[in-house]
């Protein structure tokens, strides 16, 4: 089955520290996303992106949060100065009409 | 608004013992798609069902089960003989149909341990 690729696996930053988070969705899809998941708690819907733009973004995805789709592949997201807060597990995601495919996700931690 | 409620926080069973995660959700769309993942300790989703409104009947894929009630909004599920393997958190989602989006609304999950 094909799949989401996330990379780093893992990521140690220094708050106030700028972090990318990369991603390789399914090459056929057309809708993208990222979600976030704090330690312990429920996976939270952060920004849509479709047609090389933002179709929605939640209230969590303030103007320190990016998205990217440089070149056609990849699916970026970038915290521009990290807070303490920012430490979560961070899955991409891509769907087709049928189901949404998520990545292994990155575990962000701000120190 | 969009919600969806897993009431049970934790869930400890034996080994073989049937066990039900219980899922309420609400929206005001008349179409929209309810979905259950797992999430073992190694902390990636799993997709395991997706089932939209307009299809009510019960599905039964091996050990799994799921039960859609339409009238009381929720979407149950039942893991038969559970295995020590079936530890993890689940989580109950929603998705409405149609919208700019289509983006995945989460409940808290339930964290099922089964003991052996």
């Amino acid at each position: 089955e094909p799949e989401v690729t996330q990379t780093p696996s893992h990521q140690v930053t220094q708050m106030g520290q700028e972090v990318i988070l990369r991603c390789v969705p399914i090459s056929n899809h057309l809708y993208f996303y990222w979600y976030r998941q704090i330690l312990g708690q429920k996976v939270e819907f952060l920004v849509s992106f479709y047609n090389n733009e933002i179709s929605e973004k939640s209230e969590i995805f303030d103007d320190q949060f990016s998205v990217e789709r440089p070149d056609g592949s990849n699916f970026t997201l970038k915290i521009r100065s990290t807070k303490l807060e920012d430490s979560a597990m961070y899955f991409c995601a891509s769907m087709t009409p049928e189901k949404l495919f998520f990545g292994s996700g990155t575990q962000l931690s701000v120190l | 608004a969009q919600k969806v409620t897993q009431a049970q926080t934790e869930i400890s069973v034996v080994e073989k013992e049937d066990v039900t995660l219980d899922c309420v959700y609400e929206t005001r769309d008349t179409t929209y798609y309810l979905f259950w993942y797992k999430q073992p300790p190694s902390g990636e989703l799993v997709f395991l069902i997706r089932r939209n409104s307009f299809d009510e009947q019960n599905e039964i894929s091996g050990r799994y089960s799921w039960n859609f009630q339409k009238s009381t909004s929720s979407f149950n599920f039942t893991i038969t003989a559970s295995q020590v393997v079936d530890s993890a958190v689940y989580f109950c989602a929603l998705r409405e149909y149609g919208g700019a989006t289509n983006k995945l609304i989460f409940g808290t999950g339930t964290l099922l341990a089964v003991q052996p």
